[in-house]
């Protein structure tokens, strides 16, 4: 069974730095490219940031350019996002998701994990 | 970007009712769609792919079609678990880019 375990998240002031991990269990994670999709409170979904399948390809929405950075350990079987200067339109649920073979949809999505920016 | 725009934002139905929802990208993606079902406090869950498609293990009832610029799901017969909302993704351009979403409540 496919999993996407998330951890890291929480309350942090704008400016702060936050960590996001993702444990993927169920399928070769070193085959798949992996994502981070975010939903606002109330909100829609939108595709933050790529990693394709060895971490040399990234890509990222422009609104978190140069601020986030998504990684990836292929032997612990673990993607990353770390989120530096946070603002608050930067407060959302954030989830990992495994790209499916066809790498045009998200065929697995972890639970969200919650991000608040706030002072 | 490619935008895509769904209609109706929200409806209203009863069980057993047949539903559309439509999608319309603001330029042609071929048949470059994807559909997913969110419930309150879920991930997303993709039900289908390239614009018609069922992914594995979503019911029979569900189905999509369209291409080029417009895109339908229709649920033959809504049922208790299908009240979610429901979004529509292009994948023409990767990664691609999401609808408002369409929230289908009980009636």
């Amino acid at each position: 069974e496919v999993q996407l375990v998330k951890s890291g998240g929480g309350l942090v002031q704008p400016g702060g730095s936050l960590r996001l991990s993702c444990a993927a269990s169920g399928f070769t994670f070193s085959r798949h490219w992996m994502s981070w999709v975010r939903q606002a409170p109330g909100k829609g979904l939108e595709w933050v940031a790529n990693i394709n399948q060895d971490g040399s390809e990234e890509y990222y929405v422009d609104s978190v350019r140069g601020r986030f950075t998504i990684s990836r350990d292929n032997a612990k079987n673990s993607l990353y996002l770390q989120m530096n200067s946070l603002r608050a339109e930067d407060t959302a649920l954030y989830y990992c998701a495994r790209v499916g073979a066809s790498g045009t949809t998200w065929d697995y999505w972890g639970q969200g994990t919650l991000v608040t920016v706030s002072s | 970007d490619i935008q895509m725009t769904q209609s109706p934002s929200s409806l209203s139905a009863s069980l057993g009712d047949r539903i559309i929802i439509t999608c319309r990208a603001s330029q042609s993606i071929s048949r470059s769609l994807n559909w997913y079902q969110q419930k309150p406090g879920r991930a997303p869950n993709l039900l289908i792919y390239a614009a018609s498609s069922l992914q594995s293990g979503v019911p029979s009832r569900f189905s999509g079609g369209g291409s080029g610029t417009d895109f339908t799901l229709t649920i033959s017969s809504l049922q208790p678990e299908d009240f979610a909302t429901y979004y529509c993704q292009q994948s023409f351009i990767v990664p691609g880019t999401f609808g408002q979403g369409t929230k289908v409540e009980i009636k």
